[in-house]
């Protein structure tokens, strides 16, 4: 499997303060997207990057923003986290160019905001 | 954007097929199907695709139907670790490659 890994696995954080969640491949992967999952919904996209510094919303973008400065990293922000924003994150990477590579996900990250 | 539905749930015996269905009757001639599945609250692990014609992999088979508007997945010989969800994903072939997750079937492997 590719090596995609989520930092942190759990964090716990109070209403109103900045979160970042950490997504790390190493596969050299030209997409990587972000997911929310919550009980009855699947997984949600959240926001997506095509490459170094192009990223587009998905889904569910409202309250989050994101950043890929190199092609190793995404990252996704909560500005001013809610207790709506309590949920498991997940990223994911895949090759890019063609219609016909899988996407690797990471394990999740656990936020609850309280 | 081409949409999947699935059923919400089956059971399968186990040691029997398992035999999941998928509708996407909005495909577009150059979008691939695709199977991932979540066994508990892992994250989704990629299973098989397809374009048009039929797939086998070590895990699975994958049936599309001649017309593509919707597809089986199969786990020929189902076991109590086979017990997860499946979601039946179309690849968006806007030119960003959005990929956009159903709600999925949740397959009871029953011994």
């Amino acid at each position: 499997d590719a090596g995609i890994t989520q930092s942190p696995r759990h964090k716990v954080t109070e209403t109103g303060t900045p979160v970042t969640l950490r997504c790390h491949q190493t596969e050299n992967h030209r997409y990587m997207y972000w997911y929310r999952q919550d009980p009855g919904h699947g997984l949600r996209l959240i926001h997506y990057s095509y490459g170094v510094k192009d990223t587009d919303k998905g889904e569910v973008s409202d309250g989050y923003s994101v950043s890929r400065s190199k092609t190793e990293d995404f990252l996704l922000t909560l500005e001013s986290a809610t207790s709506s924003q309590t949920s498991v994150y997940f990223c994911a990477s895949r090759q890019g160019g063609f219609l016909n590579t899988e996407a690797f996900f990471g394990q999740g990250t656990r936020l609850t905001v309280v | 954007d081409a949409k999947t539905t699935q059923p919400p749930s089956m059971d399968c015996a186990e040691g029997r097929a398992a035999n999941l269905p998928c509708n996407h009757s909005t495909i577009s001639g150059n979008e691939y199907v695709y199977w991932y599945r979540q066994i508990h609250s892992q994250g989704p692990q990629y299973i098989i695709h397809g374009l048009k014609n039929n797939e086998t992999n070590e895990m699975a088979s994958l049936i599309i139907t001649e017309d593509r508007k919707s597809s089986t997945l199969i786990l020929p010989h189902a076991t109590l670790r086979d017990t997860a969800v499946y979601y039946c994903i179309v690849l968006l072939s806007s030119g960003t490659y959005k990929y956009i997750f159903g709600t999925g079937t949740r397959l009871k492997v029953l011994a």
